[in-house]
Formats: C-alpha cells, structure tokens, sequence
C-alpha cells in the first residue's frame, strides 16, 4: 500500500509560471485536503474535498485551484506562482466523511520555491 | 474558527529526562490528533483522543484529553534522541467532520 503519494518533491519555479502538485492515495479515502506549511504559521488547510465532484476552500485558497474528478487524486494548481507561495505543501486524506474521528494520513510533502 | 495553542514553541531535553508538550483549544474539542514529524518528511499519526478523560500511551508517550479544559498533553518519559521532531496537534475546526487544522508545533531537541 503506497498511501498518500505526491509529485514532485521538490520544485522550483519563476513568479509568474504555473504548475500543478500532484496527489494520489490508493486507500479509497473520500475526504482529501492541501496544507502549507510555513515557519510560524503551522500547517494552514488550503482546499478540502469530501468526495469527486466536490471541493471547498479553505483557510487560505487564494492563488490556487483545485478539482476532484476521481477518489484516487486531488491536483492542486498554482495558475500565476508568487514568491509568497514559497512553502511545503502537504496533501492529506481520510477514510470516509460522516465518521468524526479518524486519523488522516499525510504524504511527504512538496518543497515549492518561487523566486 | 478554532485555534490550537502549543506550548512551549521549542523545547530542548537532555536525553533520559521527562517532559509535556500542550494543546489548548479555544472551542470544544470534538477529537484530538497528536502528530509528529521529522524535518523534511511528512507527518506520522501518533494519537487519537476522544473522549475527555481519556488517556492512551505508546511506548514511551502518553496523551491525555482534558474536555472541560479544552486542553491535552503530551508526555514523554525518559526522552531519547529518536524522539527529537515537532510534535503537532490537531483538533476538527468547530465541530466539522472535514476541517482538520492544526496548532503551529512544538520542536523538541534532545539532546544525547
């Protein structure tokens, strides 16, 4: 079992240039979420989804996108990078939504420089 | 929305001596998650709490869930270096099944 996969592990990029960060999980999981991780600031949820077809923002999702068009993945797009998106992202996700307390499992991160 | 307060922000050990992490909401915990990780690498699942009073240990750590106080720790006993890492603790953002959000850490160093 691969768990939560993400692509690629590091990445640089020049303001202005997009890419997407990839994120897979083989356990089935209907709940998925990215986080970034920033000195001081502790890990800040920045899009959630509860299953394909279905995403929600959150606390910061300004300058990214994302969609869930299978259980399996939940891309995270930067459309124009900024060096403020300079950061680890982190994709998560969890077994079922409806059940209140279960564990997310994490991937092992994306390190994004923009300069 | 939810705030996780850690404390303390760092915290350096000799190797061998105890030590308590803390986890302070500033609404009702509906479920607390005690994770840990190592610079550079992802986080690994290390408790779940639910219930206030509720208490569980693995090896050498143990957590406790204080409800009425909205609080849990984290104790260590007899630190080791291979404890060194941030430890980070996570609560359902007030009540909701999907929002996990997170304290901002505490780093321990141990030192040998």
């Amino acid at each position: 079992n691969a768990g939560v996969t993400q692509t690629p592990k590091f990445q640089v990029l020049k303001t202005g240039q997009s890419m997407t960060l990839q994120c897979a999980q083989d356990m089935n999981h209907e709940y998925m979420s990215w986080y970034r991780q920033d000195p001081g600031m502790g890990l800040r949820l920045i899009h959630y989804s509860v299953g394909a077809g279905i995403t929600d923002q959150g606390e910061v999702p300004n300058g990214y996108n994302v969609s869930r068009s299978t259980t399996e993945d939940f891309p995270l797009r930067l459309l124009s990078a900024a060096p403020s998106q300079t950061s680890v992202y982190f994709c998560a996700s969890r077994p079922q939504r409806g059940v209140m307390n279960t564990e997310a499992f994490f991937g092992q991160g994306t390190r994004l420089t923009v300069v | 929305s939810q705030e996780l307060e850690q404390s303390p922000q760092s915290l350096i050990v000799q190797e061998g001596k105890n030590l308590t992490i803390n986890c302070t909401s500033s609404k009702t915990l509906y479920g607390l998650y005690w994770y840990k990780q190592k610079y550079g690498e992802g986080l690994i699942f290390l408790m779940m709490l639910q219930k206030g009073g509720e208490e569980k240990s693995h090896e050498k750590i143990t957590a406790k869930l204080d409800e009425k106080k909205q609080q849990s720790s984290l104790h260590i006993t007899a630190s080791q270096p291979s404890h060194a890492g941030i430890y980070l603790c996570g609560a359902h953002a007030g009540g909701s099944n999907y929002k996990l959000t997170f304290g901002k850490g505490t780093l321990l160093t141990v030192n040998p």
